[in-house]
């Protein structure tokens, strides 16, 4: 069974920084691209950011190029997210989903990120 | 304002069927194949109900499919069950800078 578990989210202050990790489980995790998606309280899905197999390339949505990095460690079946000077409109749950060709056919379970003073 | 257009809400009774419709550009839905849908019920996770525009993985219901014409997708639920109620969103790859669009979301209620 394929299981993503995200954890990492929490409170940081404008300007602060957050490292989110996502453990996957029941897939051979080196075999797939990963991605982090995001949903602000109230809104709708967003695309954040996207890592190849074997974290050779990485895409991001514009708004958070140059504050947010993605990486992956294959041995440890782990993904995360860096993110760097956050703002308030960063906050949201960010998921974790395996992706191919632009669907995301697994998800974790979430983890919320609050950008507040 | 998301890149897909979808209709903010739909209601069915139990047994009718709807169609939610995603409205996109020749730059998304109709320059590939490769439109998603997603159902989420409150507090979940997002869940893959259709692929590359009507495909359906596997335990997903024969009630949900999905077709596409032009620049604009559309789910529909056949056979509408309480369970189905939920918010649902089209997602489309978009090319290699972009990579994917969602729509702005649709809450189904059932009456």
């Amino acid at each position: 069974e394929v299981q993503l578990v995200e954890s990492g989210g929490g409170l940081v202050q404008p300007g602060g920084s957050l490292r989110l990790s996502c453990a996957a489980s029941g897939f051979t995790f080196s075999s797939y691209w990963m991605s982090w998606v995001r949903q602000a309280p109230g809104k709708g899905l967003e695309w954040v950011a996207n890592i190849k197999q074997d974290g050779s390339e990485k895409y991001y949505v514009d708004s958070v190029k140059g504050r947010f990095t993605i990486s992956r460690d294959n041995a440890k079946n782990s993904l995360y997210l860096q993110m760097n000077s956050l703002r308030a409109e960063d906050t949201a749950v960010y998921y974790c989903a395996r992706v191919f060709w632009g669907t995301f056919d697994y998800w974790g379970q979430g983890t919320l990120v609050t950008v507040s003073s | 304002q998301s890149a897909l257009t979808q209709p903010a809400s739909v209601s069915g009774s139990p047994g009718q069927s709807i169609t939610i419709s995603c409205t996109g550009t020749s730059s998304d839905v109709g320059s590939y194949n490769l439109v998603s849908w997603y159902q989420q019920h409150p507090g979940k996770a997002p869940k893959l109900m259709i692929y590359e525009g009507s495909k359906r993985p596997s335990g997903v219901s024969n009630r949900f499919s999905g077709s596409k014409s032009g620049n604009t997708a559309s789910l529909t639920i056949s056979g509408l069950q309480a369970e189905d109620e939920a918010d649902y969103y089209c997602c489309s790859y978009a090319g290699s800078s972009t990579y994917v669009v969602f729509g702005g979301g649709t809450k189904l209620t059932v009456l």
